[in-house]
């Protein structure tokens, strides 16, 4: 069955850079694209960007200049680095699958990993 | 940004009651291309991820129960969820797909009365 899964530190410092893995079984990376989508504590959703079933990525332009999203497809993997973390980084973070192939709704989401970002 | 404004940001309810969730877009979803709507709800439970419910406005999600119904057009929607259970009382959220970047609203939490 279609499963995502996010991992990485839980804790990160002010300033520093954020690295997420998001692990993915049950559909291939070349036929779906991942999103990631984050939500601060008691707030709401917001798309920080995409990778597309080729490899190609598109960004949020309020993430963009800190903002990378990569896949290794051998692995089922797809990583996230954020960079000059602030404490309004604080966020749930979320994989999610782009069904369709054009990044419209999302099907099937991880279980979200809990950043807390510390000045 | 395409910004979502929903109504009510909360709502208490008693099981068995009819309950309607509002959704308005800054501009049109509407795509006279295909004449679809670029919209989609989503179910959040305390502690759990999102659910998608309905997408394309009014289409459910495989395994959704049919009292969930999408309905609207243009910058209009909404969410009605028909004989409302104790396992309905979530957040809901709209979330327009009609350009980048996809934008959600601020959500309707749905509470027992």
């Amino acid at each position: 069955q279609v499963q995502l899964k996010e991992s990485g530190p839980v804790l990160v410092q002010a300033s520093e850079t954020l690295s997420l893995t998001c692990t993915v079984s049950g559909f291939s990376l070349t036929n779906y694209g991942v999103i990631w989508v984050r939500q601060p504590p008691g707030k709401g959703l917001e798309w920080m960007g995409i990778i597309w079933r080729n490899g190609n990525t598109d960004y949020n332009s309020a993430l963009k200049s800190r903002l990378s999203i990569n896949r290794d497809t051998s692995k089922s993997q797809v990583f996230l680095k954020m960079n000059s973390l602030q404490t309004d980084d604080t966020a749930i973070y979320y994989c999610t699958r782009d069904p369709e192939g054009y990044g419209y709704y999302f099907d099937y989401w991880g279980q979200g990993v809990m950043v807390t970002v510390s000045s | 940004d395409i910004v979502m404004t929903q109504s009510p940001s909360s709502l208490a309810v008693s099981a068995g009651e009819t309950v309607t969730i509002n959704c308005k877009s800054s501009q049109s979803l509407l795509y006279s291309g295909n004449q679809k709507n670029y919209l989609a709800w989503y179910q959040q439970k305390p502690g759990q991820s999102p659910k998608l419910l309905i997408y394309w406005a009014s289409t459910r999600q495989s395994g959704v129960p049919d009292r969930f119904i999408g309905s609207g057009s243009g910058t209009d929607f909404t969410l009605t969820i028909s004989s409302v259970q104790a396992e309905d009382l979530a957040i809901y959220y709209c979330q327009q797909y009609y350009d980048t970047p996809p934008t959600f609203g601020a959500g309707t939490k749905l509470e027992l009365k």
